[in-house]
Order: structure tokens, then sequence, then C-alpha cells
């Protein structure tokens, strides 16, 4: 099965900073999802990309989020201006090509906001 | 929305032994798949399961997706089998195809 690969594993930044997360998902795939998962929590919906544009978003993300595909296989979600309580695990993911094999997720990056 | 109803929230087992893990959603899906978050927080796909059963050595799992529930089957279990197990659905006709995801089983698996 493909992989969906991310940078950085784990960023440590200062309040108000902004922070970049990168994605690599399965190549030439049409939909692309992030998920926030804050310590101990459940995995949450953040936003979905699907053809070069958001389709849905949730409540979390707010104005201080976007989401962007600079080249053709990479995609960023980044965060204008960090709280402590944007410190979380970041998922991306992608629906597999096999039917059989629902949603890849990559490995996350941990954010650490200090 | 859909909910995701895991149980139990917690599991501690003795090596060697078996348990079934549950979820329970509200509204049709047609996507369900199981996780496993190991210590580094990873997700691992373990079974994509709408309907049906499905078994991967010592896992194995069951939809039943007119009576809205799912288990995930762990035999003979082992220390690496520790962390936290997550349910997730996609609603059937729902948003895009987000997966909506319960709060997990964290089990534990003592040597």
């Amino acid at each position: 099965e493909p992989e969906v690969t991310q940078t950085p594993s784990h960023q440590v930044t200062q309040m108000g900073q902004e922070v970049i997360l990168r994605c690599v998902p399965i190549s030439n795939h049409l939909y692309f999802y992030w998920y926030r998962q804050i310590l101990g929590q459940k995995v949450e919906f953040l936003v979905s990309f699907y053809n070069n544009e958001i389709s849905e978003k949730s409540e979390i993300f707010d104005d201080q989020f976007s989401v962007e595909r600079p080249d053709g296989s990479n995609f960023t979600l980044k965060i204008r201006s960090t709280k402590l309580e944007d410190s979380a695990m970041y998922f991306c993911a992608n629906p597999s090509r096999d039917r059989d094999y629902g949603y890849t997720f990559g490995s996350g990056t941990r954010l650490t906001v200090v | 929305g859909i909910q995701v109803e895991q149980s139990p929230p917690d599991l501690i087992l003795q090596e060697g032994a078996n348990s079934t893990l549950r979820c329970n959603f509200s509204d049709s899906v047609n996507n369900l798949q199981w996780f496993h978050q190991n210590p580094w927080g990873q997700l691992i796909n373990l079974f994509y399961i709408p309907s049906g059963t499905k078994q991967n050595g010592r896992l194995s799992a069951t939809t039943v997706a007119t009576e809205r529930y799912s288990l995930l089957y762990i035999s003979s279990s082992q220390t690496t089998d520790s962390g936290v197990y997550f349910c997730a659905v996609v609603n059937y006709g729902g948003s895009q195809g987000n997966l909506i995801f319960g709060k997990g089983t964290k089990l534990s698996v003592k040597p």
C-alpha cells in the first residue's frame, strides 16, 4: 500500500509563531484530509480538500488555519499564530486506491506550542 | 452528525488472553475502519470493514451493518498489542467521506 508521508515528525514552536506542516499524499489522488488529535483525545476532522479546493471544514478550522497545494504533489497546513491549545498530533490522509483498504494516514506531525 | 461509541474505554489483559472491542455507530455507514495507534502516535490501519468479517493473523473483525456495530477480536494477546484502538466511520451519504472517530479503547497487555 502506498505511503502518505509527513514532515516534520515533531515541531516545537513559540506561541504566536507561524508553523507549516507538510504532507505528500498518495500520488494523483483528488481527495485529501487533515485531522488533529489532542494528546489523550480522539482524532478530529479539520478539513477536506478535493480537486485543489477546500470542500469542507470543521469548526476547529478557523481563520488561523489554511491549507494549500503549493505544487502538484505536496499539501501544507499552515497555522498563522499558534496558541498553546494548538499543541496536538496532526495527520494527513488519503482514501486508498485499493477499495478494500480504506483511508491511509500519514505518520503524523507532533506540534508542541510553548 | 453520526455518533461513534467504543467500549470498553480501558482494558487490561494478561499476555495470552483474548479480548473483544466493540464499536457502535448511530447511522448507516459506507466505510468503517479499525486503527491501532502505537506508542509513537502512528495510526496503523488494521481493517477496512464496512460489513462482513475479515481476519489477519491474531486479529479479526466483524461488522453487522444492519445492527450498526462492529467488533474487533484480539486472540493470544501480546505486549506489542498495547496501545489505543480506534474505530472510524464514514456516514453513508455524508460529507465528502470524512472519517468520524470514536474515543478509542486503550489496551494494556501485561507480560
